[in-house]
């Protein structure tokens, strides 16, 4: 199994609701990311987990809050979010936490807030 | 810190026609460099990257890259283009022992029949 998945694919919230993105890999990979892309951007890193510890977090708002389960699984829960926030969730995983452990992206959450 | 530059927001070239798309780094030392390529609502593919050794590197779906220090550039090439390369490219470089990509931002590929 060579891939990524994020479930849901399409998300519409208000700004009110509590819900949750979900990313899993099966390919053994020991570190992974959220990252955040508006419309013709590129993507923004968010957080990062190393081996199940939260090794970088960009200044993101307290409105998301990330979780690491296991080593297969990654977690992005949101709540009382503003619709400045709607966007692409991408998450991505990779092999180690060195430079040049090349990353693998999932197809992403198409995320509304209303 | 690292940093990208793509200076074409927007390509279009006709199909069969060949390819290059433009990327500068600013980095201090030997960057980790990447092409990734997103179509529409999709998530990133790589397209290839380039740590040290030789500085012409092949890729998938046809494409490759060199890495020229001298120009600070990683320019991807293809010399054939076909209408499903029609994406948004983007370059990316890490380094620095921070996990970060760094994105340009990004090109548009339109395919003209």
């Amino acid at each position: 199994d060579t891939e990524v998945t994020q479930t849901p694919k399409h998300l519409v919230m208000g700004m009110t609701n509590k819900k949750s993105l979900k990313c899993e890999q099966h390919m053994g990979h020991r570190a992974m990311y959220w990252y955040k892309q508006k419309a013709k951007k590129p993507p923004e890193l968010m957080f990062v987990y190393s081996y199940e510890k939260l090794s970088i977090n960009e200044s993101v708002p307290s409105r998301f809050s990330p979780e690491c389960p296991n080593s297969s699984l990654l977690n992005l829960h949101l709540h009382a979010l503003q619709p400045e926030d709607s966007a692409l969730y991408l998450c991505a995983s990779s092999q180690g936490d060195r430079d040049y452990n090349e990353q693998f992206f999932g197809p992403g959450t198409r995320l509304t807030v209303l | 810190a690292q940093s990208v530059t793509q200076p074409d927001i927007h390509i279009t070239v006709s199909e069969g026609a060949s390819l290059e798309l433009r990327c500068n780094y600013s980095y201090g030392a030997t960057p980790y460099l990447f092409w990734y390529v997103q179509s529409p609502g999709q998530g990133l593919q790589l397209l290839l990257k380039y740590f040290s050794g030789d500085t012409l590197v092949q890729g998938i779906k046809g494409f490759e890259a060199e890495f020229k220090r001298s120009q600070s550039s990683f320019n991807l090439r293809k010399p054939s283009v076909h209408w499903s390369d029609a994406a948004e490219y983007f370059c990316a470089v890490v380094g620095g022992g921070a996990q970060k990509l760094v994105f340009g931002q990004g090109t548009r590929l339109t395919i003209n029949p």
